[in-house]
């Protein structure tokens, strides 16, 4: 497949444990973006990866979220101790370049915390 | 000062109709205006961008209009279709030097009545 894919695609966890969603974007793809969709919201920007540049972790909501990107490739967004409120569609986005490039969005995961 | 104002939040349309949905920003740094179209359940799709160096952009029944001094832009669907029912989400971002992450307006829900 050529676009971004994301895994799992859906994913239900008692409140307080650990989760790990992972995505593989576009093959070249510099830039690599993280969103959080609550429900009929709109698209809360987390965190942003551009090449071997420091992230811009300024989205990112509490120090229970984080994320990494290996090899400037695949990346892992990591949310420790999920709370209730956690529960959301998770959208991973890659462009060429960043900035005004386009940016090609996964089918998101859904993750639920009960 | 990185936010994207979007209105309306919902938007009913008789078929054939003009669909318009506003946008403002307050960074005069941002210089890529794009439209994203998002379906449920399918992660958001480029629809039309623009840059501020031009004041109208159109794309068959899809026009942005651009106002540079106050600081918005406009999506206008022309002969609105049922077909074009989804969540449409404008976005601004830092082109230059292709660095720049993508910052969302909240999204507007259009619905388009046959």
């Amino acid at each position: 497949g050529a676009g971004v894919s994301q895994s799992p695609s859906n994913k239900v966890t008692e409140k307080g444990k650990d989760v790990e969603l992972r995505c593989d974007p576009i093959s070249g793809h510099t830039a690599l973006y993280w969103y959080r969709q609550s429900l009929g919201q709109g698209l809360e920007f987390l965190i942003y990866f551009q090449g071997n540049s420091a992230p811009d972790k300024s989205g990112l909501p509490s120090d229970r979220f984080s994320a990494e990107r290996t090899g400037g490739s695949v990346s892992t967004l990591t949310i420790q101790r999920t709370q209730q409120e956690d529960s959301a569609v998770y959208l991973c986005a890659s462009s060429k370049q960043g900035g005004n490039t386009e940016a090609f969005f996964g089918q998101g995961t859904r993750l639920t915390v009960v | 000062q990185q936010q994207v104002k979007q209105s309306p939040q919902s938007l009913i349309v008789q078929k054939g109709g003009i669909s318009i949905i506003n946008c403002a920003y307050e960074n005069t740094a941002f210089d890529y205006f794009p439209w994203y179209q998002q379906f449920p359940g399918k992660g958001p799709a480029l629809l039309i961008a623009i840059r501020p160096d031009v004041s109208e952009k159109k794309e068959g029944r899809f026009t942005i209009s651009f106002n540079k001094s106050a600081k918005q832009f406009s999506l206008h669907i022309m002969d609105s279709q049922p077909g074009d029912s989804a969540t449409y989400f404008c976005a601004a971002s830092i082109g230059s030097g292709n660095t720049g992450k993508l910052i969302f307006g909240q999204g507007t829900t259009l619905q388009v009545k046959p």
